[in-house]
């Protein structure tokens, strides 16, 4: 069975610090992607980063990159230079490619900024 | 712009009542996905579709059902609505192509109260 887990409930971080934000990630499948949501208190979800199994290389986007560690199943979003506006939910989900796309989510980690 | 638009953004039924929460999208994009949101518990799958009229439990399916008609249509069904179904409910969609990473998209969410 897939699972996500984000063992981060709440954390800290100081403006313009670098902060890590972990997930791990349990599946028997080869082919895999994985994605980092953003969700201010707004509500909406907001599309980070993307990483798929077969990737050789951590994704990066601007301050978002992700450090993927296949053998050790995680997939850590790493948030370079912290604003005050990255204060939010952080989600990390999974999608697997067979059977239909489904994609589950881990339980979320809030991030707090501090000025 | 892409836009997935969910029916109401807040709802309030009584227990025992059937009650549809309804989402469209407009991007043609083959797979849907209903998601209820809890704080501490994330955001977990009910019920997908790749494909119209074709659905997959998701992880927490019971006590609700699907519908998927048309394309652009995905609705979820509380068949007989409870208080421990008070929730957030969202939905998604996402495209099944070649280039695999492409994210989802949600809708605003429902905020269900059952009384």
């Amino acid at each position: 069975a897939q699972k996500i887990t984000q063992t981060q409930p709440g954390m800290f971080v100081q403006e313009k610090e670098a902060v890590t934000l972990d997930c791990t990630y349990d599946t028997s499948d080869q082919s895999y992607g994985l994605f980092w949501y953003k969700q201010p208190s707004s509500g909406e979800m907001i599309f980070l980063i993307y990483q798929g199994s077969y990737d050789e290389q951590n994704a990066t986007e601007g301050r978002y990159s992700l450090n993927f560690q296949k053998a050790r199943k995680s997939a850590n979003l790493v948030i370079s230079a912290s604003q005050l506006g990255d204060s939010a939910m952080y989600f990390c989900a999974m999608r697997r490619y067979t059977g239909g796309f489904k994609t589950i989510f881990g339980a979320g980690t809030r991030l707090f900024v501090k000025a | 712009d892409v836009k997935v638009t969910q029916s109401s953004r807040y709802l309030v039924k009584r227990t025992g009542e059937k009650v549809f929460l309804e989402c469209v999208q407009d991007m043609d994009h083959e797979n849907m996905f209903w998601y209820r949101q809890d704080p501490g518990l994330g955001l977990r799958l009910i019920y997908f579709s790749y494909d119209v009229k074709m659905k997959e439990k998701g992880d927490i399916p019971e006590g609700y059902s699907v519908s998927r008609e048309k394309k652009e249509r995905f609705s979820l069904i509380l068949e007989s609505a409870s208080t421990n179904q008070t929730s957030m409910y969202l939905c998604a969609s996402s495209p099944t192509s070649t280039t695999s990473n492409q994210p989802q998209h949600f809708g605003d969410g429902t905020r269900l109260s059952i009384l």
